[in-house]
């Protein structure tokens, strides 16, 4: 199936500091969703994008569709140490018969106070 | 709060038994799907149901088991539990037309 390729895996940051993720497909997608996973708890829907070079923000988050319709975007400015959790991107798969989404492997993100 | 609730929390249980996991969607929304997450692991879909019915059919085995009730919560069945079958087990819901699923604080099964 199609698979989402996140990176990087994992990133020990200071706090303040800017962070940048990303995902990428071999396959297009026309949709791009956003989730934050704190440990022992549900994914939460950050960002969803909806157009090819749509740049949309949340507060100190950025996320935006790549061009290609292949990859995706995540950015998170001054970063604080709430900000920690496992970040997923997730999108629909091609010939799609239902709403489900394909996830990411994640990037995990830990930040020193 | 998504608005989306799972019970139980956790469930503990032994090999070769059989366990129901429940879900209540958000307020209005009709679509349910099932998630599993293994330990380090990325979320894998196992289900959708739409309004009672069937839609989506991921790596789900066949000793796992879905419905959606009228009142639209959903239950998964997991029978003949295997050591490995110990994950967390999320449960999300959305509206109609929309890929945002808002998820549940999900059920922490261990299989001993």
């Amino acid at each position: 199936g199609q698979q989402l390729n996140q990176s990087p895996q994992s990133m020990f940051i200071q706090e303040g500091e800017d962070v940048s993720m990303n995902c990428t497909s071999s396959s297009i997608f026309n949709t791009w969703l956003w989730y934050k996973q704190d440990p022992g708890e549900g994914p939460v829907l950050l960002i969803a994008l909806y157009k090819a070079g749509e740049l949309t923000s949340n507060g100190r988050l950025t996320a935006q569709f790549g061009i290609t319709r292949k990859d995706s975007f995540l950015n998170i400015s001054a970063s604080i140490p709430s900000d920690v959790g496992i970040y997923f991107c997730a999108g629909p798969p091609h010939n799609n018969a239902g709403n489900m989404l394909t996830f990411g492997g994640g990037t995990r993100l830990m930040v020193k106070p | 709060d998504s608005g989306v609730t799972q019970t139980p929390k956790h469930l503990i249980t032994a090999t070769g038994q059989r366990v129901t996991l429940r879900c209540s969607p958000r307020s209005g929304d009709l679509s349910v799907y099932w998630y599993q997450q293994s330990l380090d692991q990325g979320l894998q879909f196992l289900i959708q149901y739409y309004n009672g019915e069937e839609r989506a059919k991921g790596n789900i085995l066949e000793r796992f088991s879905a419905q959606q009730f009228p009142d639209l919560h959903s239950e998964l069945n997991l029978s003949s539990l295997e050591l490995g079958d110990s994950a967390l087990y999320f449960c999300a819901s959305s509206g109609d037309r929309t890929y945002e699923q808002y998820f549940g604080p999900g059920t922490r099964l261990t299989v001993t």
